[in-house]
């Protein structure tokens, strides 16, 4: 099972301040797949193939990465990003998911 | 637009089993698999296992097999999953999602609690 380990596990961050969230995977995967999930709501797909933004999200958030290191950052924060985003691959069977980040407004 | 509509909360008690469902619409049922996914607390979120609603191929977490059974009907476009010998492990929240090739649709989310 590849093991994916997400960084910070928390954090807060002001508006306008960049973020970068860190996913690690324990083996090579192809691609990284990142949601956003709301308190008591669905996680909602927010980039596909590591770099691709899903439909209705803000071109200030982004991702990159390859092999066993990902990331994904807010240019600007702003206070609708207030959230828990995971990290997940579909390479290899069974699917995992990292712990998760939970990022809050200072 | 498309939509997966699951079923209500449930309180089991050990030992018993549930069955949730998840009904699809908006979309050509069996042109897409359906995921069942698990959220705790403490474990995170954890793929339990994918079925084809065409051809009602299965395939599982080897941590959930023998926990988790899962089927469809085609005729109602729903999705099933059958949780047996519950435990307190097994409260959670349960989702389906739809898969292109990722989870691109899910449904609300089912809350499961194994009580006595």
């Amino acid at each position: 099972e590849i093991v994916l380990t997400q960084s910070p596990t928390t954090m807060a961050a002001s508006p306008g301040e960049k973020v970068t969230i860190t996913c690690r995977a324990s083996s090579s995967v192809s691609y990284m797949y990142w949601y956003q999930q709301k308190s008591g709501a669905s996680p909602k797909p927010w980039i596909y193939e590591t770099s691709k933004l899903a439909s209705g999200v803000p071109d200030r958030f982004s991702g990159s990465g390859s092999g066993t290191s990902y990331s994904f950052t807010i240019s600007s924060m702003e206070t609708e990003d207030a959230a828990t985003y995971y990290c997940h691959q579909w390479s290899s069977t069974p699917w995992t998911f990292g712990g998760g980040t939970k990022l809050e407004l200072k | 637009q498309v939509q997966l509509q699951q079923s209500g909360a449930e309180l089991v008690k050990p030992g018993t089993s549930v069955k949730l469902s998840c009904k699809a619409s908006g979309y050509t049922f069996t042109s897409n698999h359906m995921n069942w996914i698990k959220q705790t607390t403490g474990q995170g979120l954890e793929w339990i296992g994918i079925i084809n609603p065409g051809s009602g191929g299965t395939s599982y977490n080897v941590k959930f097999k023998g926990k988790a059974t899962l089927t469809v009907d085609k005729s109602s476009s729903t999705a099933f999953m059958q949780l047996s010998s519950l435990t307190p492990e097994d409260s959670a929240v349960y989702y389906c999602a739809r898969s292109p090739d990722y989870f691109d649709y899910w449904g609300q989310g089912v809350m499961v609690t194994v009580s006595s």
